[in-house]
């Protein structure tokens, strides 16, 4: 059984550039979140996603960020003009159930985001 | 507002000796569940444990210990006879399970850092 898989691992982008993160969550999960770990950071919630809906996304950047899980395919996290201060590593997390029944999530390796 | 703390930003042990990680919570939700993850040099993240706020037994797991005292909002770790493998961030999460804005997110620790060496 995969678990979650997350690519690409690393991603450098210049600034003003898109990047595009994606997210395939274990078999049979259908709930998806995204985090944000600065440098010397803890990990920060961004958005909660469940097949074609946005549950929670009251971590996410007013502007610029924006994400999906569509029916078919992996979740995507959009990062549109990106400037230094995205770089970071963005994980993935999926579960098979409803988050507040407090399942845990499972996370993936991560994409480390780099913005010259 | 910061709702998990762990105020040991770093641990550095000697190889077998014991060395205990610090949690402090904060919500106001009667439901919610505690969590530990491990985040090694390599980056990924590694479930360690999960506690719900109506389980408040202790456990040992190899040599993993866990200590949930409500009473004082303590989710406390502890690694008996660590080892260098051990060398990783050790990050507190909480989920809270009642509050709609929260949705069950996880909310983590700002991590501490366990160095064990030979």
């Amino acid at each position: 059984n995969a678990g979650v898989m997350q690519n690409p691992r690393h991603l450098v982008r210049r600034r003003g550039q898109e990047a595009r993160l994606r997210c395939s969550p274990m078999k049979g999960h259908s709930h998806v979140y995204w985090y944000r770990q600065l440098p010397e950071e803890g990990l920060k919630f961004m958005v909660y996603l469940q097949k074609e809906n946005i549950i929670d996304e009251s971590g996410m950047p007013k502007e610029r960020f924006s994400a999906e899980f569509p029916k078919e395919g992996p979740s995507i996290l959009r990062i549109q003009q990106v400037v230094r201060g995205d770089s970071a590593a963005y994980f993935c997390a999926s579960s098979p159930f409803e988050a507040r029944q407090g399942n845990e999530q499972f996370f993936g390796p991560g994409t480390r985001l780099t913005v010259l | 507002a910061q709702k998990v703390t762990q105020a040991q930003t770093e641990i550095s042990v000697v190889e077998k000796e014991d060395v205990t990680l610090d949690c402090v919570y904060e919500t106001r939700d009667t439901t919610y569940y505690l969590f530990w993850y491990k985040q090694p040099p390599s980056g990924e993240l590694v479930f360690l444990i999960r506690r719900n706020s109506f389980d408040e037994q202790n456990e040992i797991s190899g040599r993993y210990s866990w200590n949930f005292q409500k009473s004082t909002s303590s989710f406390n770790f502890t690694i008996t006879a660590s080892q260098v493998v051990d060398s990783a961030v050790y990050f507190c999460a909480l989920s809270e399970a009642r509050t709609t804005d929260s949705w069950g997110k996880l909310q983590f620790g700002a991590g501490t850092q366990v160095v064990v060496t030979p």
